[in-house]
């Protein structure tokens, strides 16, 4: 069995372009959860999604920062206009949906702004 | 608001030697919490959870950790560490929401021979 997958495990881009960070829950699992890694800091939560809907995004910044997660498909962490601030590790986890409290996470995703 | 510290950002312990990781947190009810492992370049990989009944709850690669309502603590043990054992640890809470785990900054710890 699978575990939570992330793509692209390292990304560089330069200050202005656009960041997509994907994530494909284990199988079974039906609740996305994305968490951001700054250097020395522990994980703070961004995100929690179900199929087609956002849950709570109240660790969302308000600008540039979005997330979905389609009926079919990855779950899309996405960032806009990305700035030097936003270099750190993105976690996405998953939980099945009789277990929310537990959840299990992806290799992350490296993400370098230059 | 629910939060969770780590006092010690940084442990050295000796191979066979053992090994206590502190674990506070802030929380409004009984919490769910949960012990992860961190890996250099690697995701987190749950070492044990607590949610309810016995307070000593036994986890994967022989950490234990035994929750304390009346010091608001939830330490992480082993016995005799292995130099395998290196890596960072984060101890959890879940928000209460269900919705979410906060995070303590972690803890170093590192493994001499």
């Amino acid at each position: 069995n699978a575990g939570v997958m992330q793509n692209p495990r390292h990304l560089v881009r330069r200050r202005g372009q656009e960041a997509r960070l994907r994530c494909s829950p284990m199988k079974g699992h039906s609740h996305v959860y994305w968490y951001r890694q700054l250097p020395e800091e522990g994980l703070k939560f961004m995100v929690y999604l179900q199929k087609e809907n956002i849950i709570d995004e109240s660790g969302m910044p308000k600008e540039r920062f979005s997330a979905e997660f389609p009926k079919e498909g990855p779950s899309i962490l996405r960032i806009q206009q990305v700035v030097r601030g936003d270099s750190a590790a993105y976690f996405c986890a998953s939980s099945p949906q009789d277990r929310q409290e537990t959840q299990y996470f992806g290799p992350g995703t490296r993400l370098l702004v230059l | 608001a629910q939060s969770v510290t780590q006092p010690d950002i940084h442990i050295t312990v000796s191979e066979g030697a053992s090994l206590e990781l502190r674990c506070n947190y802030s929380y409004g009810a009984t919490p769910y919490l949960f012990w992860y492992v961190q890996s250099p370049g690697q995701g987190l990989q749950l070492l044990l959870k607590y949610f309810s009944g016995d307070t000593l709850v036994q986890g994967i690669k022989g950490f234990e950790a035994e929750f304390k309502r009346s010091q608001s603590s939830f330490n992480l043990r082993k016995p005799s560490v292995h130099w395998s054992d290196a890596a960072e640890y984060f101890c959890a809470v879940d928000n209460q929401a269900g919705t979410a785990l906060i995070f303590g900054k972690g803890t170093t710890l590192s493994v001499s021979s």
